[in-house]
């Protein structure tokens, strides 16, 4: 059943373009996170928000900024997209605190041309 | 930093065979150690995780045992099905909120396919 919702599931764009994807969940959980997961399907954290503010920021390109208007809300936001930006982008929540279990949106997978 | 290692990248197996998905760690604190499999096309989602004491998660026919002592968190099943054929990932987290906030790191993943 989900509970984390992202839209869009699928968008090709050409290099150079801004492209932004929206999550939002029914959970009622305080953070939120942003997942890269490549052609190989490695799977790494982008940032993570607790109550719309940002406490996890890895090593990401500048072209990349997170956006939260309430903690059930997380977009994303590319500013001007390069080849290596095609991947699947995964949006998740849990509730505050260490140990406890992420939930997973299905992704927005992104095609740059 | 923070890391876990899956030595597998496919493993494929006969149905009604044992299943056993390598995972080990390294951590400067005592992490928490979770499993995540993902189907075809589905979002990841929490299969198993470790708990702070002795006890062993189990869930779906699948179990782990976290062994300090070797760092390790290895996921087994005594038999097989088609069903379980997916990506399967070992993450860790920090028990540091403070430093990590849940942040979870990933193995690179281990694709099992069961055949019949």
């Amino acid at each position: 059943e989900t509970a984390v919702f992202q839209t869009p599931n699928y968008h090709v764009t050409q290099v150079g373009n801004e492209v932004s994807f929206n999550c939002k969940q029914t959970l009622g959980h305080d953070t939120m996170y942003w997942y890269k997961q490549d052609s190989k399907k490695l799977l790494k954290i982008m940032f993570s928000y607790n109550n719309k503010q940002l406490i996890v920021n890895e090593t990401v390109p500048r072209r990349f900024s997170p956006q939260s208007s309430d903690k059930a809300h997380l977009n994303l936001r590319i500013k001007s997209v390069e080849p290596e930006d095609s991947a699947v982008y995964l949006c998740a929540s849990s509730p505050t605190g260490s140990g406890n279990t992420l939930y997973f949106g299905e992704g927005s997978r992104l095609i740059v041309v | 930093g923070d890391s876990v290692t899956q030595t597998e990248g496919l493993v494929t197996l006969t149905e009604g065979l044992p299943v056993m998905l390598n995972c080990t760690y390294q951590s400067t604190y005592s992490p928490f150690l979770f499993w995540y499999v993902q189907h075809l096309n589905e979002a990841p989602k929490l299969l198993l995780k470790s708990f702070t004491d002795n006890k062993r998660p189990e869930h779906q026919g699948f179990h782990a045992t976290l062994h300090k002592s070797s760092s390790s968190f290895h996921l087994q099943k005594s038999s097989a099905q088609l069903s379980d054929s997916a990506l399967y990932y070992c993450a860790l987290s920090d028990r540091d909120y403070g430093s990590s906030g849940n942040k979870l790191i990933f193995g690179i993943g281990t694709l099992l396919s069961v055949k019949p």
